[in-house]
């Protein structure tokens, strides 16, 4: 199960919502998360949630579980210059090996 | 908690060198990652330890990769004869033990082949 895949580029204004799509295949996912990594940086984990869940919500992020479609999302709210970086969306069947997808740069116009 | 540590940030080699990464995870996490990321792509799985036994490791790689963690604490990676393909970088992670689920990375060693 190792093929995740997110658009490329998202733009938003600042203030508005943001939500980052990705799409995977393997069924067998167990976990699957959300990082975000600044230029030159390494990967902070942002959010995850367990194949069982629907939606988690944290502060301004809310992520939502489509296990049927195989479609993870993140949602921003209220997105901040702050925000502006590569989203990658990954999953793991086992917890030991990861599969990451390519990543969405994220860009928040002041 | 300090974070996963990872040692140089930066590396220029020519090529047919050997290179040595370190890198210390958080403090007690019994597991350790090594990933690689080339521009433009996401982390690509190299290999993880639990503990001193490495227990996966990419079926991609070639006997020029190597990684070892004697004491279950600190791990290093080594590419022995190195090309230009292996320019890249190289990031580690840890983890408690696998029923916990989530990673994390250190900042990565980049690494340039001239």
């Amino acid at each position: 199960g190792e093929d995740v895949e997110q658009s490329l580029f998202l733009s938003v204004r600042e203030g508005d919502s943001s939500v980052i799509n990705c799409t995977y295949t393997d069924s067998s996912s167990t976990y699957l998360y959300w990082y975000k990594q600044e230029p030159g940086a390494g990967l902070q984990l942002l959010t995850y949630i367990f194949s069982n869940m629907d939606m988690k919500q944290d502060q301004r992020l809310t992520v939502l579980l489509n296990k049927k479609d195989k479609h993870l999302s993140l949602r921003i709210a209220d997105t901040q210059t702050g925000d502006s970086a590569i989203y990658f969306c990954a999953e793991s069947e086992t917890g030991n090996q990861f599969y990451f997808g390519t990543g969405t740069s994220l860009t928040v116009i002041p | 908690d300090t974070g996963v540590s990872q040692d140089p940030r930066h590396k220029i080699t020519k090529r047919g060198q050997n290179v040595t990464f370190r890198c210390d995870p958080i403090s007690e996490h019994n597991r350790l990652y090594w990933y690689r990321q080339t521009l433009g792509q996401g982390p690509e799985f190299l290999t993880y330890f639990q503990n001193e036994a490495q227990l996966e490791k990419s079926r991609l790689l070639s006997d020029r990769f190597s990684a070892e963690r004697p004491k279950g604490s600190f791990s290093t990676w080594e590419i022995q004869r190195t090309e230009q393909g292996d320019s890249a970088m190289y990031l580690c992670a840890s983890s408690r033990d696998r029923g916990h689920g989530t990673i994390y990375f250190g900042e990565g060693s980049w690494l340039t082949v001239v």
